[in-house]
């Protein structure tokens, strides 16, 4: 079935540091992947996505670049401040027969101190 | 667009009583579906719709959970009768098949003591 692994956190930074996320997935077709944030007390935002191989997703100085050799899709931002303090889900779609079930990977937490 | 609208957003019940939680999807998207978030178990996809009709209610726990899509703007999620265990956040997300995401609501936090 579909998967994803991500690194577990939690992941504590200085502020203006660098951010990876590891999101690795293994697929039974050929998906799109999401990065989602949830703020405390929030529902999930959408952050990012790409839906093809090489394609990078970006929004709020966050990337990620879809490598379907490593089948990987690892979030990166160059300097991350406290506002980025959430919990970040990795996620895919395979889109077939009608399924349009999105699996997510158990989260990563970011904490981010001044 | 107000987004996905969830009520209530927190809801205290004790053992045993039926609980009833609601969602309103975004206009126009003909998906919807149902998440619990606990600590240790992470995002759990409880069941989901496609035109108000349920496609896949396998993530259901158990009997005691049922849910409802009677019209494209209105879904239900029920707990009868809920237990201590049940105590978890529920997430309703709608998407439309142009989507390639969903829109998720507030969530509603459900204690059941």
């Amino acid at each position: 079935g579909d998967s994803v692994t991500q690194m577990e956190g939690p992941v504590t930074l200085s502020e203006e540091a660098f951010l990876t996320i590891n999101c690795t997935y293994t697929a039974t077709g050929y998906p799109s992947l999401f990065w989602y944030v949830q703020y405390p007390g929030e529902g999930l935002q959408l952050l990012l996505k790409a839906t093809k191989a090489d394609d990078k997703g970006s929004n709020k100085g966050f990337e990620a670049t879809y490598r379907k050799e490593t089948t990987s899709f690892h979030l990166e931002k160059g300097s991350v401040q406290v506002s980025d303090s959430a919990v970040y889900f990795c996620a895919l779609r395979v889109s077939g027969a009608g399924s349009y079930q999105l699996t997510f990977g158990k989260g990563t937490k970011l904490s981010v101190i001044p | 667009d107000a987004g996905v609208i969830q009520s209530p957003r927190h809801e205290v019940t004790e053992m045993g009583q039926e609980v009833t939680l609601r969602c309103k999807p975004i206009s126009g998207h003909d998906y919807l579906f149902w998440y619990r978030q606990t600590m240790m178990r992470g995002l759990e996809l409880l069941i989901y719709f496609n035109n108000n009709v349920p496609i896949d209610d396998s993530g259901m726990p158990e009997d005691r959970f049922s849910a409802k899509m009677p019209n494209a703007s209105f879904s239900t999620l029920k707990i009868q009768p809920s237990e201590p265990r049940d105590s978890a956040v529920y997430f309703c997300a709608s998407s439309s098949q142009e989507d390639y995401g969903y829109t998720f609501g507030s969530g509603t936090r459900l204690t059941v003591v």
